[in-house]
């Protein structure tokens, strides 16, 4: 089946610090999707992308399809963006296979 | 605007007891439905999904099993609950359109085996 790697697996930040994460994955997809799991455990949808460049507020996500790879860029980070950020790509019509997660964690 | 509520929040089971897990989702009709399992803090794993009342299928061999009784309404069990059965579980929803939709999650079940 597809494989997704996610790096780095930690993050460590001041606040204020710009951080990207990645996603590589091994086959081609027809969805991807970052997501973030806050401290409760809450799944919130950031982004669905399966290729191009979006933005949202001072999150934005890049997916070059053809690479296979996708990027999320988190400027100015705060202290309420800690948790850990999922990659997860659709290969077929049901099945979402998640990547380990990357877990960033903002210092006051 | 479509919610995705799950039921209970935390639970404490002893080794050897049931288990049942409701999902159900408002505010949308004929939802594909899916149920994961995150243990340790990280990585989740796709246990069911149902594309549509009474059609399940299963992605990991497991104790669990999972039925979809009504449209809008899943629910995951098992007879005998195992100590490797811990975890946090999600129920998640999707719109039965093409395999290019978003998937939104419910806000998880902690399940504690004793």
């Amino acid at each position: 089946g597809i494989q997704v790697e996610q790096s780095p697996p930690d993050l460590i930040l001041q606040e204020g610090a710009n951080s990207t994460l990645r996603c590589n994955f091994s086959d081609s997809v027809n969805n991807l999707q970052w997501f973030h799991q806050n401290p409760w455990g809450q799944l919130i949808n950031l982004f669905y992308i399966p290729s191009g460049t979006k933005q949202n507020g001072r999150l934005s996500a890049t997916t070059v399809a053809t690479e296979r790879y996708s990027l999320l860029y988190i400027s100015s980070s705060q202290t309420t963006d800690s948790g850990v950020y999922f990659c997860a790509v659709k290969y077929n019509n049901n099945d979402m296979r998640f990547g380990a997660g990357t877990r960033l964690t903002v210092k006051p | 605007s479509q919610t995705i509520h799950q039921w209970p929040a935390t639970l404490v089971q002893p080794v050897g007891s049931p288990l049942s897990l409701e999902c159900t989702v408002e505010g949308t009709s004929n939802p594909n439905l899916y149920w994961y399992r995150q243990a340790a803090g990280r990585g989740l794993q796709l246990l069911f999904y149902s594309v549509g009342i009474g059609q399940i299928s299963s992605e990991v061999p497991q104790n669990l099993s999972a039925s979809r009784p009504q449209d809008r309404q899943f629910i995951l069990s098992s007879k005998k609950l195992l100590l490797s059965d811990s975890g946090f579980y999600l129920c998640a929803w999707s719109p039965r359109r093409l395999a290019t939709d978003t998937q939104y999650f419910g806000p998880g079940t902690r399940l504690t085996v004793l």
